[in-house]
């Protein structure tokens, strides 16, 4: 069991749906992350929060929209999707973003858009 | 720009066979971070390793051993006796100094071990 939960781990949508992912970190950590895991495709960083201020947007699409209300919870806000977007969603936490520390992450949330 | 390259997509080994993970990575910068996950089939990545851009002892943690070799940029990874519970993809990365959660990985090595 790790420090960081993802729900769901399953999630199926059409293009026109509006879904979320939700990222729970039960580590006391101070940063949170979503990463993007394509197939055939390194992980990509979308964005990162440091004491719920996000501190990095890696040119996601607006489509993709993320929410931190507190520095133990991590939303990624979905809508209007593209097939493409079809991939892992990896959160991950860290003790602060500074730090070079290791990054401790979720077991994913698997989407699939049709 | 940084780039973490890792050449062996897949590698299938019998048990007990000891096989090595290749990185090479690029960076203009002198100090950074390099790192090893692994990522079971349940899909969490599980952090194995950091080493810092100023310390080239290779290391050895139980069956495992990192060989750091800052002339070649390459920092590769061993399990000796391998088990098929080390059956799972491995992912090499890299970060810069003060960009701690900005991890560029590599494509991974899927390792297969075979009873």
């Amino acid at each position: 069991e790790t420090g960081v939960t993802q729900t769901p781990r399953h999630l199926v949508m059409g293009m026109t749906n509006k879904k979320s992912l939700k990222c729970e970190q039960h580590l006391g950590h101070n940063a949170m992350y979503w990463y993007k895991q394509s197939a055939k495709k390194p992980l990509e960083l979308m964005f990162v929060y440091s004491l719920e201020e996000r501190v990095e947007n890696n040119s996601v699409p607006s489509r993709f929209s993320p929410e931190c209300p507190n520095s133990s919870h991590l939303f990624l806000h979905l809508h209007t999707l593209q097939p493409e977007d079809s991939a892992l969603y990896l959160c991950a936490s860290s003790q602060d973003p500074g730090q070079n520390g290791e990054l401790f992450f979720g077991e994913g949330s698997r989407l699939t858009v049709l | 720009a940084q780039k973490v390259t890792q050449a062996q997509t897949e590698i299938s080994v019998v048990e007990k066979e000891d096989v090595t993970l290749d990185c090479v990575y690029e960076t203009r910068d002198t100090t950074y971070y390099l790192f090893w996950y692994k990522q079971p089939p349940s899909g969490e990545l599980v952090f194995l390793i950091r080493r810092n851009s100023f310390d080239e002892q290779n290391e050895i943690s139980g069956r495992y051993s990192w060989n750091f070799q800052k002339s070649t940029s390459s920092f590769n990874f061993t399990i000796t006796a391998s088990q098929v519970v080390d059956s799972a993809v491995y992912f090499c990365a890299l970060t810069l100094y003060n960009q701690g959660g900005k991890l560029i990985f590599g494509q991974g090595t899927e390792l297969s071990v075979k009873p």
